[in-house]
């Protein structure tokens, strides 16, 4: 069945760091794929999302880019803010699976000052 | 615009028991969907309702039931409660079926099992 793997936290950073998640994901067929992030206390947020191979998704300074010849979606960052400490999830859906997301484990990012 | 409303916020339940969660979609969204969140599974894909019709389920007992009313709101019911469903359960709504359409989250419910 699909699936998504993406690095595990946490991960640590000063302000003003590059940030980069790892992700990649196994499906058949060419799904949709995203990152959503959660805030402590609160639901998810769509953070960008790309539909097919080559598409970047970028959104507040965050970017990630759909290869299929590796299957993976990395999510990097340039310069992190202390506000921008979150779980970041990576996910996919299939096109046939209606709005089913599969997600992957989560990497809780921290920044400090 | 209102977002996706989730109630009760908080939820303590005996094992055995049985609870309903809630889900309020955002105003003209038809799809809704419900996930489970927990620190050792992670989010894991309930179901999902469009036009009051069951689109899609996941891998869970049939103790997990959902149903969606006329107006698209949610509900999600869990019999017979075990200690393993303690967990964040999550409710995303959709404008859309279909795959690549953004899915609005709520702050979900945490059901606690004693």
């Amino acid at each position: 069945g699909d699936s998504v793997t993406q690095m595990e936290g946490p991960v640590t950073l000063s302000e003003e760091a590059f940030l980069t998640i790892n992700c990649t994901y196994t499906a058949t067929g060419y799904p949709s794929l995203f990152w959503y992030v959660q805030y402590p206390g609160e639901g998810l947020q769509l953070l960008l999302k790309a539909t097919k191979a080559d598409d970047k998704g970028s959104n507040k300074g965050f970017e990630a880019t759909y290869r299929k010849e590796t299957t993976s979606f990395h999510l990097e960052k340039g310069s992190v803010q202390v506000s921008d400490s979150a779980v970041y999830f990576c996910a996919l859906s299939a096109r046939a699976a209606g709005n089913k997301l599969t997600f992957g484990g989560g990497t809780r990012v921290l920044v400090k000052p | 615009k209102a977002g996706v409303t989730q109630t009760p916020r908080y939820l303590i339940k005996t094992r055995g028991q049985q609870v309903t969660l809630s889900c309020s979609p955002i105003s003209g969204h038809r799809s809704v969907s419900w996930y489970q969140q927990t620190p050792g599974q992670g989010l894991q894909f309930l179901f999902e309702y469009f036009s009051e019709t069951q689109r899609n389920k996941g891998n869970f007992p049939g103790r997990f039931s959902g149903r969606q009313f006329s107006n698209s709101r949610s509900e999600m019911n869990v019999s017979t409660l075990e200690l393993g469903d303690s967990a964040l359960y999550l409710c995303a709504s959709s404008l859309a079926t279909g795959g690549n359409t953004e899915a609005f989250f709520g702050q979900g419910t945490r059901l606690t099992v004693v």
